[in-house]
């Protein structure tokens, strides 16, 4: 079955540093995967997608890499901040057109 | 703030009863989407209506029953409520609803005691 999953539950990274989430996916037929970030108290937040189309996208201090060979997608985070301290969720298109969730990564700031 | 609005933000219940969350999706955004969040269960797809109308349905228990009205807004209704739906229940709302970018509501906490 489709399944999407997440490398590390948990991620510590000092302050300034990048940060970089990674997300496995079963179906090699996905051709949509989302990254959305989620504060504590708050409901997931979007921030960034691609198409399978691509390999890399980019966008404010966050890029998405896209690995089709080896059906790995990653969110990079450049100069992590203490605002970026949240869960993040990759998901992907399912067959069914319904997106798929991964468990979770919990990106952790250290001063 | 995203736009979506739901209501209660809390919600304390008992074994056995019936409750209703309710959610309004984003101005012009004609598609909803529930879902569960429970600490070891990660985002669950519930069920997904697009201008009134049922388009997905994803784990949802014959137990719980949603609708989307004619001005958009949407309820979900659980009953027969068990300890183990605890949990988070966020809507969120899309333009066209093929599940492109996603906006989420803050989410309706259920406490089930």
């Amino acid at each position: 079955g489709e399944s999407v999953g997440l490398h590390l539950p948990t991620l510590s990274v000092q302050e300034g540093d990048n940060s970089i989430i990674n997300c496995a996916y079963s179906n090699s037929a996905s051709d949509y995967f989302i990254w959305y970030k989620q504060e504590s108290g708050k409901g997931p937040q979007f921030i960034i997608d691609i198409r399978s189309n691509m390999d890399k996208r980019q966008g404010q201090r966050v890029t998405v890499l896209l690995n089709k060979t080896v059906k790995h997608l990653s969110l990079q985070i450049a100069a992590t901040q203490p605002g970026d301290s949240a869960v993040y969720f990759c998901a992907e298109m399912g067959s069914n057109y319904q997106l798929i969730w991964g468990a979770g990564t919990k990106l952790i700031i250290k001063p | 703030d995203s736009g979506v609005t739901q209501t209660p933000k809390h919600l304390i219940t008992a074994t056995g009863q019936r409750v209703t969350l309710r959610c309004s999706p984003r101005s012009g955004d004609l598609s909803v989407y529930w879902y569960q969040q429970s600490l070891d269960q990660g985002l669950q797809f519930l069920i997904q209506y697009y201008n009134g109308e049922e388009r997905a349905k994803g784990n949802i228990l014959e137990r719980f029953s949603a609708q989307q009205f004619p001005d958009l807004h949407s309820e979900l209704n659980l009953s027969s409520l068990e300890l183990g739906d605890s949990a988070l229940y966020f809507c969120a709302s899309s333009k066209q609803g093929a599940n492109e970018k996603l906006f989420f509501g803050s989410g309706t906490q259920l406490s089930v005691l």
